[in-house]
């Protein structure tokens, strides 16, 4: 199985900075990465798919980047409402999608 | 608007088989731009992918759960169905359906229910 790791696990920043969480994979999965925000007791919301397209009505402060193992989600300027978890999710495997372990973005 | 909603009971025995239903609103499942798929989150952990289903039956799942896993679809009532057998503690999580992109064959997950909790106990 393609396994995927983020870093970091947890991340602390605050209203106005610029973060950027990296997500790697253990082999090349070309562009099939996805990313998902996950607010407590909600359903995952897709965010970024394919790497760097942004989902319908996901702010542009959003956006992602990478290519074959080496990706990152990056938050342009933090908005009280992005603290939340998020995981990335490869697609490349047909039959074997696997997601990161997740990162917490705190205040 | 696309929603999806997750049914079927909270507790599970151990040893005995867990059955979700997924109602597809506001749309249609024999849509062939999508599959449909179901994703579990132990508590307090990451998402795991379980399986996936096409309108015409077609399936494939998550080789780690493959043998005690069934995902089915009925297309009259716009559903579809998880089941997972002789069930341990391990299993309990939310269970979330979701709608899977499949037109554009980056295969993401695009639209997800609010996900119901299920828990193995006797």
């Amino acid at each position: 199985d393609i396994q995927m790791t983020q870093s970091p696990s947890s991340l602390s920043a605050s209203i106005g900075d610029r973060v950027t969480i990296t997500c790697r994979a253990s082999q090349s999965i070309n562009m099939f990465l996805n990313w998902y925000q996950q607010k407590p007791g909600e359903a995952p919301k897709l965010l970024i798919y394919a790497v760097s397209n942004l989902q319908g009505g996901v702010p542009s402060r959003f956006s992602g980047s990478g290519s074959a193992t080496d990706f990152t989600l990056t938050i342009s300027s933090l908005q009280p409402e992005d603290f939340a978890t998020y995981y990335c999710q490869q697609t490349y495997s047909t039959g074997v999608y696997t997601f990161g372990q997740g990162t917490k973005l705190e205040i | 608007q696309l929603q999806l909603q997750e049914s079927g009971p909270g507790l599970v025995r151990p040893s005995e088989t867990l059955s979700l239903t997924c109602t597809v609103s506001g749309g249609s499942i024999s849509s062939s731009s999508y599959y449909w798929g179901w994703i579990r989150q132990p508590p307090g952990k990451g998402l795991e992918w379980i399986g996936s289903i096409y309108y015409s039956g077609s399936t494939y799942y998550n080789p780690s759960h493959k043998s005690r896993v069934t995902i089915s679809v009925d297309m009259s009532k716009n559903q579809f169905s998880l089941k997972v057998t002789s069930v341990t503690a391990a299993d309990t999580a939310v269970y979330y359906c979701a709608r899977q992109d499949y037109s554009s064959s980056w295969y993401y997950f695009d639209d997800w229910g609010q996900g119901t909790l299920v828990t193995v106990s006797s």
